[in-house]
């Protein structure tokens, strides 16, 4: 079947603005996680999704980050008032079952451009 | 605090020249090590995921191994095609997974 897709691809946006970043898993794969990617650096955990449960937001940077998502379905990422620092690969990925014991789906991330 | 480090940062090997790739890491509460290969411009892809010390898992040229501290992948006679970012992540207790910043990998023909 499909894999995990993200869109856009690519957004270029000006300081200040919002965005939202769209993310939509695997059929059926409970747990969805959100990472931010820096250039040159490592996979940042940003927000875990785990079937109805309370997400688990520990990772997110500040409160200009915020990510829903519709029972185990969608899950859009959003930033309020862009900063150049959040310029990032922003990558969604879905597992199957508890995110203990399978391997996470990554999709194609979405690149972001802050001017 | 929790760290995942892994060397070397960039590796470049011949055609059929074995070698490993290493990642340390101290993490309390290990529940998984996690081995990913991301191709540019695309998400990491799901290798080899290990639970316990002395575990081994292998496919075709990639083999990877695990101790109490660190985890190795091994290469054997590599070929261009495993050219790409090999990540290493550890998963502790809880929800979170903490990745490194990858070794890249070239294989010249």
């Amino acid at each position: 079947g499909a894999g995990v897709s993200q869109s856009p691809s690519n957004k270029v946006t000006e300081k200040g603005k919002d965005v939202e970043l769209r993310c939509d898993p695997i059929s059926g794969h409970t747990a969805l996680y959100w990472y931010r990617q820096r250039l040159g650096q490592g996979l940042e955990f940003l927000i875990y999704f785990q079937g109805n449960s309370a997400p688990d937001k520990s990772g997110l940077p500040s409160d200009r980050f915020s990510a829903e998502r519709t029972g185990e379905s969608v899950s859009t990422l959003t930033i309020q008032r862009t900063q150049q620092e959040d310029s990032a690969v922003y990558l969604c990925a879905s597992s199957s079952r508890g995110i203990s014991y399978n391997e996470q789906f990554f999709g194609p991330g979405t690149r972001l451009t802050v001017l | 605090e929790d760290q995942v480090t892994q060397s070397p940062e960039a590796l470049r090997l011949q055609e059929g020249e074995s070698s490993s790739l290493n990642c340390s890491y101290t993490v309390s509460g290990l529940r998984g090590l996690f081995w990913y290969r991301q191709d540019p411009g695309k998400g990491p892809e799901f290798l080899f995921t290990l639970y316990s010390a002395g575990e081994e898992k292998e496919k075709e040229r990639l083999k990877a191994t695990l101790t109490k501290k660190e985890s190795f992948l091994h290469i054997t006679a590599p070929k261009p095609e495993d050219s790409a970012t090999y990540l290493c992540a550890v998963q502790r207790t809880g929800n979170q997974f903490y990745f490194g910043t990858g070794t890249s990998l070239t294989v010249i023909p």
